[in-house]
């Protein structure tokens, strides 16, 4: 069964100071990994997605990288905007099915 | 701006009133996506369309139903709400898997609370 981890639950980081969010995974075959962010009482909005070990995506203070295990989304200098829930997916592939995983409670105190 | 429209943004229903909720998008995506998720919890996929092809998960209650009357509408059916389906509903699209960078667009959910 494909599954899905991420830690920690929760993580409350002083403005600026650095940080990583991990994103571990058990697939059959994976087809792509998807980084999504949720705001409270709204729908997750699409960061990025990894298809390769070894790839890396960037936008602003966020970069997610891949390897055949896990992902990690890490977060540089971190601003109080950046709080929120950050869900990570995974397609096994060969056909129309996300996992999510449930997702880091990320929060930024000025 | 291209996107996925869900209404209303909350519903209150009664325990055991139907209820539908509606899902809108102006992608022309093929492919369209029901999810429930409670509070701390991943989204959950209830089922999804292939362009008219329904595809139910396993686990989703015969309570839940969906219907698609074209591209760009699709709606959730709950036929007789109990308390533990109180929750929200994420309606999302996306183009095939087969295509490269098909992730999913969700819209902004509908809060749905049951009395």
């Amino acid at each position: 069964e494909d599954q899905v981890t991420q830690s920690p639950e929760a993580l409350r980081l002083q403005e600026g100071e650095s940080s990583s969010l991990n994103c571990s995974y058990t697939v059959s075959g994976l087809r792509g990994l998807f980084w999504y962010r949720q705001d409270p009482g709204k729908g997750p909005e699409f960061l990025f997605t990894l298809y390769s070990a070894g790839e890396e995506k960037e936008k602003e203070r966020l970069k997610a990288t891949l390897t055949k295990k896990e992902s990690f989304l890490h977060i540089t200098a971190p601003k109080p905007e950046d709080s929120a829930t950050y869900l990570c997916a995974v397609n096994p592939g060969g056909y129309q099915k996300v996992t999510f995983g449930t997702g880091t409670k990320l929060q930024v105190i000025p | 701006d291209a996107m996925v429209i869900q209404n209303p943004r909350y519903q209150v229903t009664q325990f055991g009133k139907p209820v539908t909720l509606s899902c809108s998008q102006t992608l022309n995506h093929n492919v369209m996506y029901w999810y429930q998720q409670k509070s701390s919890q991943a989204p959950k996929l209830l089922f999804h369309y292939y362009d008219k092809d329904f595809n139910n998960e396993a686990d989703t209650p015969d309570n839940f139903q969906s219907r698609r009357p074209n591209t760009s509408f699709c709606f959730l059916d709950i036929r007789s709400p109990g308390l533990g389906d109180a929750a929200m509903y994420l309606c999302a699209t996306s183009k095939p898997s087969g295509l490269a960078n098909s992730p999913l667009h969700f819209g902004n959910g509908t809060r749905l609370t049951v009395t």
